[in-house]
């Protein structure tokens, strides 16, 4: 399968762990994006990345999540101190600019549940 | 600032019937709209893509979506409803010239035998 794919798929932590998710994206892709998605809700963007280096990242990351993309190959998501309203999907999507289209494709997600 | 409102949270048909999903977007400029499908425990699946090319735009699965720019609306539709098609759909906006995708809240589709 070569689409996007993340790691673990679930995770049940304590609250005030600490936790990494990873990310990898289709090989040729350059962009990578994280996105967190609650109940009834759709995505709502956290960070961008274009290879390696980190160009936004949205205000509902706080200063407790990180992410990384060493040589511009796969992510990491680092959440330290996890809090109950953590809790959610996360969502990595990767993409090629062509044209002026910049289509993305989604993996699964890691689904935390923060008790 | 952009915005995309889907104006359903839950649409009902019974199989063999039409679907319409409706959403309409805000944009400053002529953006690129999407629509994606989430089933469940799968990763979200692209349908169909908008891009300032033909107005009709025709997607997987026999969905297609018309984008409307007098009434900021695109809206998904299927002649024929499958008992598959049931999922929760997603109307993205990104605004022209940026990687930026701004979800709506999702409309859950209900196919009924």
């Amino acid at each position: 399968d070569t689409g996007v794919s993340q790691n673990p798929r679930h995770k049940i932590t304590k609250r005030g762990q600490n936790v990494t998710f990873r990310c990898d994206p289709i090989s040729e892709h350059n962009r990578l994006y994280w996105y967190r998605q609650t109940l009834g809700q759709g995505p709502e963007f956290l960070t961008y990345f274009q290879n390696e280096a980190q160009l936004e990242k949205s205000r509902l990351l706080s200063d407790r999540f990180s992410a990384e993309r060493p040589k511009g190959s796969f992510s990491t998501l680092e959440i330290q101190r996890t809090e109950q309203g953590d809790s959610a999907m996360y969502l990595c999507a990767s993409s090629f600019l062509a044209g002026d289209t910049d289509e993305q494709y989604f993996g699964p997600g890691t689904r935390l549940t923060v008790t | 600032a952009q915005s995309v409102t889907q104006l359903d949270s839950h649409v009902s048909v019974s199989e063999g019937t039409p679907v319409l999903l409706r959403c309409n977007y805000s944009s400053s400029y002529s953006p690129s709209l999407f629509w994606y499908v989430q089933h469940p425990n799968k990763g979200l699946q692209l349908l169909l893509k908008y891009t300032s090319a033909a107005t009709l735009v025709k997607g997987i699965n026999g969905f297609e979506a018309e984008f409307k720019k007098s009434e900021t609306s695109f809206h998904l539709t299927k002649p024929s409803a499958h008992m598959s098609d049931a999922a929760e759909y997603f109307c993205v906006v990104s605004p022209s010239g940026t990687y930026k995708y701004i979800f709506g809240t999702g409309t859950r589709l209900k196919v009924l035998a």
